[in-house]
């Protein structure tokens, strides 16, 4: 199966609930990366985190990985209905410590946040 | 959003005839990489490239061909569409580093195709 799996794969919350998504993942990685996609466009993206880092914030994001379990989680504070998308993990698969650049992406979460 | 540029951005085209998708991007990046997604799915690598001159193939099977003779474009053809490469093709760069970790990558808005 694919190397990242998301968790869950839709999430219905109301504006002002924090969204928290999960990612896991099979092989050893160089780092993690989240991206959001709006519906019919391309993947923006949100926030990388190192295989050496724990947790990363950035804004109302804030990102933890935990490399002995292979997982990952993205949360989203205080949610607008802006932040209605899909969100997906990606991960850089540590080749002997050299990264080619070919992320592997999970199948997405797709999030809506009513007003 | 990046300087990065798909055309067209949807195509519907009967099977058989030849197409190209476009892909431009003005960053001036040295990677470039071919994404295919179909709705509500992960996305899956096709091509990539790591400069003028450099293509590989992705991790899924495609019928399709690259090229980049520029570093700013790097375009994805088919020879003969059917139903089944009816899918999202997104492409996307990023800056090379000389380091192991690797930069983000810009994506284009992509170029929804429907063979008939």
């Amino acid at each position: 199966s694919q190397q990242g799996e998301e968790d869950p794969q839709a999430l219905s919350i109301q504006e002002g609930e924090n969204a928290t998504m999960n990612c896991s993942y099979k092989t050893s990685i160089n780092n993690l990366q989240w991206y959001r996609q709006n519906s019919g466009r391309g993947l923006v993206h949100l926030i990388l985190i190192r295989s050496n880092e724990r947790e990363k914030h950035s804004g109302r994001l804030r990102v933890t990985l935990d490399t002995s379990k292979k997982s990952s989680s993205l949360l989203i504070t205080a949610s607008r209905a802006a932040d209605t998308a899909s969100y997906f993990c990606a991960t850089d698969p540590n080749a002997g410590g050299t990264s080619y650049g070919k992320l592997t992406f999970g199948q997405g979460t797709i999030l809506t946040v009513h007003p | 959003e990046a300087d990065i540029y798909q055309t067209p951005r949807y195509l519907v085209i009967g099977t058989g005839k030849k197409i190209t998708l476009e892909c431009s991007q003005t960053m001036g990046h040295d990677k470039m990489y071919w994404y295919q997604q179909d709705p509500g799915m992960e996305l899956h690598l096709i091509h990539y490239s790591y400069g003028v001159n450099s293509t590989e193939k992705g991790d899924l099977s495609s019928e399709s061909t690259v090229s980049r003779i520029r570093t700013e474009h790097f375009p994805l053809t088919l020879e003969s569409a059917r139903p089944s490469h009816t899918s999202q093709y997104l492409c996307a760069s990023s800056e090379y580093r000389r380091s192991s970790y690797n930069s983000p990558l810009h994506f284009g808005n992509g170029t929804r195709l429907t063979v008939t």
